[in-house]
Parts: C-alpha cells; structure tokens; sequence
C-alpha cells in the first residue's frame, strides 16, 4: 500500500494560536480523511478531504475551527484553529485508493497548554 | 449513521491461548470491515480485512468471521505471542470510497 508521510510528529502549542498538519502519500489516493484519537480512546472522523473542493465535516465538527485543504490527488492539510486545552490529541490522516485498505499517517501528537 | 460496538474492551491470555473480539455493526449497507493493530505511539496497522461476499478469512494465525444477518464480525488470533499484545480497533465501512467507522478498540494483552 502507499506510504503517507505526516508531520509535524509532535507539537506543544499555546491556546489560541493555530497549527497546520500536513499530509503528503506517495502516490496518487482517491480519498483522504481526517481522524482524531484521545488518548486511550478510538479514532473519531473529523472530515473527509475532497480534492479541488470544500471538505465534508462529521456533526461535531466545523470549517472554521478546522479548515482543510486538499489541492491534488498526494497532499492533504489539517488545521486546528484558535486551540485550547480540550484540542489536545493525537490527529491522523487516513488514505484509500477505494479497493485497497485505508491507511494512516503517523499521527501528530498535539498538547495545547 | 453506522455504529460500530466492540467487546471486550480489555482482554488478557495466555501466551498460547487464543483470542477472540467481536465487533457488531449498524448499518446493513455496510460492506467492509478491516481490523487494526496500534502499537503505543504508532499509527493503525491493518492485519485483515472482509469483505461481505465471504463468511470468513485466514492470514496465518489470525482469522475473521463475518455474519451479515446478525451483523456481526469477529476476530480470532490462534497461538496468541507477546508481541500480538497491542490495541485492536475493528471498523466498518460501505467499501469504495466512504470514510471508516471504528469501534472502541481492545486492549489485548498476552502474557508469557
């Protein structure tokens, strides 16, 4: 399966400042998505990335607060806007090509403080 | 929209011994179910997948059953290891290119 490479791994951000992640595959992937992960807990789907248009967003979660991009088929970006202590988790991006299993990035460890 | 629920939430063996999770799933348009492995601090692995025209896989020592009229699916680990201790997240999906459901993950610990 393709590779996606994430990054920032880790970060420690103050409340209310914004951090972008980014997500860039190795090859051209039909979907991408969003998912956040509490520590200790399950993966939750933020959105689904949409190459060339607007991101479709799971209840509970909103553009403003966490506007994505996807400007072509290999990179996506996630950003956590205006962030407060409760931000604080583990962001991943996910991939498929939509008849091959979904594959994640490494995930961003993010502590607001 | 779909809801997935796993059992047990936590489960220790035996190294030897044999593992079982179940998972059962909401909608019936769904069509896909993998299973995960995350190790602490690394990404979700995939370690099998089924899809709905079958009734059951086998990779080696690891097996899963699907019984799309009860909507249920379940992973079996045979010979369990140490190294096979890990959190293990199952998922449903409609196939193609729609966004993965998981449940809530099983922390499995074999001890040797």
């Amino acid at each position: 399966s393709a590779v996606i490479s994430q990054k920032p791994s880790r970060d420690i951000c103050q409340r209310g400042t914004s951090l972008t992640i980014q997500c860039q595959v190795d090859s051209q992937v039909t979907m991408m998505f969003w998912y956040r992960q509490q520590p200790g807990q399950s993966l939750t789907l933020i959105a689904t990335a949409n190459q060339g248009s607007e991101a479709t967003y799971e209840s509970g979660f909103v553009i403003d607060k966490f506007p994505i991009s996807r400007p072509n088929l290999t990179f996506s970006t996630l950003t956590v806007s205006n962030m407060s202590p409760e931000d604080s988790s583990i962001y991943l991006c996910s991939g498929t090509t939509g008849n091959t299993e979904a594959f994640f990035g490494q995930g961003t460890r993010l502590t607001v403080v | 929209g779909e809801n997935v629920e796993q059992h047990p939430s936590t489960l220790s063996v035996q190294e030897g011994d044999s593992a079982v999770i179940k998972c059962t799933y909401s909608d019936s348009a769904s069509n896909y179910f993998p299973w995960y492995k995350q190790e602490l601090g690394k990404r979700p692995q995939l370690i099998i997948d089924i899809r709905s025209n079958v009734g059951e896989k086998k990779d080696q020592r690891i097996a899963v059953t699907l019984n799309k009229t009860a909507k249920h699916f379940s992973l079996h680990i045979t010979e369990t290891q140490p190294e096979d201790s890990a959190v293990y997240f199952c998922a449903a999906s409609k196939g193609g290119n729609t966004p993965l459901v998981f449940g809530k993950g099983t922390r499995l610990s074999v001890i040797a």
